[in-house]
């Protein structure tokens, strides 16, 4: 079965620092792109990076600088390092494929919750 | 990096249709045929309704379709059924950075 699995969210202290992991089953990370996008509380979707699958990564100007996002392919894992954590950071954070063939984030994990507070 | 703008409320009774208007730039709608569209329900992901303008997935109904011209993507559902009330946002490519709508609740009356 072709899913993803979030896992690494909690509340940490304003300034702190939190890596989320996304593991993948069905298909492999290193052939796709794979994307973190965030959803605030009451809020809409936020793209926040990106990793092509030449390795390349991309990031929203809210958190260029403070994040960065990497991938393991030995364990199909897709990672979010988090630093220098603010309130507006706080979110669902979903990762999700982007399929080369349709261009599109056509599978989504069921999303890590991240509550950056004092 | 603006999100793109979306109405923030649509509503149709059963049966009818709507269409949902998604506004970018030439940097982004205007400039690739990759606009995609997201389905979401309260308290769950989000899940892919239509990519590249106007193609739908596997097992999405064909009562969704997608279009698009200039910098505006608009995303149509027609027999609008108790099922389609939900959260419903586009998505573009904007030259390696992706940007996502504001977001529409659908609401079925």
């Amino acid at each position: 079965e072709v899913q993803l699995v979030e896992s690494g969210g909690g509340l940490i202290q304003p300034g702190g620092s939190l890596r989320l992991s996304c593991a993948a089953s069905g298909f492999t990370v290193s052939s796709n792109y794979m994307s973190w996008v965030r959803q605030a509380p009451g809020k809409g979707l936020e793209w926040v990076s990106v990793i092509y699958s030449g390795g390349s990564t991309y990031y929203a100007d809210s958190v260029k600088g403070r994040f960065t996002i990497s991938r393991d392919n030995s364990k199909n894992t897709l990672y979010l390092q988090m630093n220098s954590l603010r309130a507006e950071d706080t979110a669902v954070y979903y990762c999700a494929r982007g399929d080369v063939d349709s261009d599109a984030f056509d599978i989504w994990g069921q999303g890590t919750m991240v509550t950056v507070s004092s | 990096q603006s999100a793109l703008t979306q109405p923030a409320s649509v509503s149709g009774s059963p049966g009818q249709s709507i269409t949902i208007s998604c506004t970018g730039t030439s940097s982004d709608v205007g400039s690739y045929n990759l606009v995609s569209w997201y389905q979401q329900h309260p308290g769950k992901a989000p899940k892919l309704m239509i990519y590249e303008v106007s193609k739908r997935p596997s097992g999405v109904s064909n009562r969704f379709s997608g279009s698009k011209s200039g910098n505006t993507a608009s995303l149509t559902i027609s027999g609008l059924q108790a099922e389609d009330e939900a959260d419903y946002y586009c998505c573009s490519y904007a030259g390696t950075l992706w940007v996502f709508g504001t977001g529409t609740k659908v609401t079925v009356l």
